[in-house]
C-alpha cells in the first residue's frame, strides 16, 4: 500500500518567516502534486512535479521532487496571512489511472 | 467551463436515509473521480470511471455506496442507509487521460448524518 507522510501536521508562524513542508514515502511516484485547500472548500491545484530532482517556483512557493521520487518539499519565503490554509500533498502511481494517495495535510497558520 | 461542479454544497439528512450527490466534470476530461475527505485528514479514493467505465473501487465503497456515470458526462454518488460514519466533504475531481495526471476539484458536498 502507497503511503504520503506529511510533516509537520500542524505550523503557526508569523508573517514574514520562512517555512517547510515535507512529504515523504517508501514508494515511487510517477507524479506528485500540491494542492491547498480552504475550509468548506475543495483542494486547489498548486503545482505538478514530475521528474526527479525538479525544482517549480510559483511566486513565494519552491516546490521539490526528490531524486529517487519518493519524497517531496514546499518552501513558503516570508509567508503572508494569504497563505493561512491545509497543504496537501498527492502521489500518482505508475498505473496510469490517475489515482491519487494524499498525505494527511499540513494545517498552516499564518499571524499578522 | 469554469470548472468541476458539485451539488449540494451541503447535505444533511437523518440516518437511514438515501441521498444522492452530483458532479459535472470539466467537459474536456474523461476521467472522473469521488473522494471522501473526513475532517483533519486528506482526501481518500473511492472510486474512479474512465468515460462510463467504472474501473477502480476503493475498498472504503461499502454496498451502501454506488456511483454511476451516463454517458461519460456529469456522475452521481449515492449512498444508502446511511450511517452516522458517512459524514464526510464528499470530492469530486476530474482529469484528461491524455497529457498527465493532474486532478482538479469541486468544491465538495459536505454530508453530516445526524
Amino acid at each position: 500500500t502507497q503511503l504520503l507522510e506529511q510533516s509537520p501536521q500542524f505550523l503557526s508562524i508569523q508573517e514574514g518567516e520562512n517555512l517547510t513542508v515535507y512529504c515523504n514515502s517508501s514508494s515511487v511516484f510517477s507524479s506528485l502534486q500540491w494542492y491547498r485547500q480552504e475550509p468548506g472548500e475543495g483542494p486547489v491545484l498548486l503545482v505538478t512535479v514530475v521528474t526527479g530532482g525538479e525544482v517549480k517556483k510559483l511566486k513565494r512557493l519552491t516546490f521539490q521532487f526528490g531524486d529517487a521520487r519518493k519524497d517531496s518539499s514546499l518552501h513558503i519565503t516570508a509567508a503572508q496571512p494569504g497563505d493561512t490554509g491545509l497543504y496537501l500533498c498527492a502521489g500518482a502511481g505508475s498505473s496510469n489511472t490517475g489515482k491519487l494517495i494524499f498525505g494527511q495535510g499540513t494545517t498552516l497558520q499564518v499571524k499578522p | 467551463d469554469t470548472g468541476v461542479s458539485q451539488d449540494p454544497r451541503h447535505k444533511i439528512t437523518k440516518r437511514g436515509q438515501n441521498v444522492t450527490f452530483r458532479c459535472d466534470p470539466i467537459s474536456e476530461h474523461n476521467r472522473l473521480y469521488w473522494y471522501r475527505q473526513t475532517l483533519g485528514q486528506g482526501p481518500e479514493f473511492l472510486t474512479y470511471f474512465q468515460n462510463e467505465a467504472q474501473l477502480e473501487k476503493s475498498r472504503l465503497l461499502s454496498d451502501r455506496f454506488s456511483a454511476e456515470r451516463p454517458k461519460g458526462s456529469f456522475s452521481t454518488l449515492e449512498i444508502q442507509r446511511t450511517e452516522q460514519g458517512d459524514s464526510a466533504m464528499y470530492l469530486c475531481a476530474s482529469s484528461a487521460s491524455l497529457g498527465g495526471t493532474e486532478a482538479f476539484f469541486g468544491q465538495g458536498t459536505r454530508l453530516t448524518v445526524v
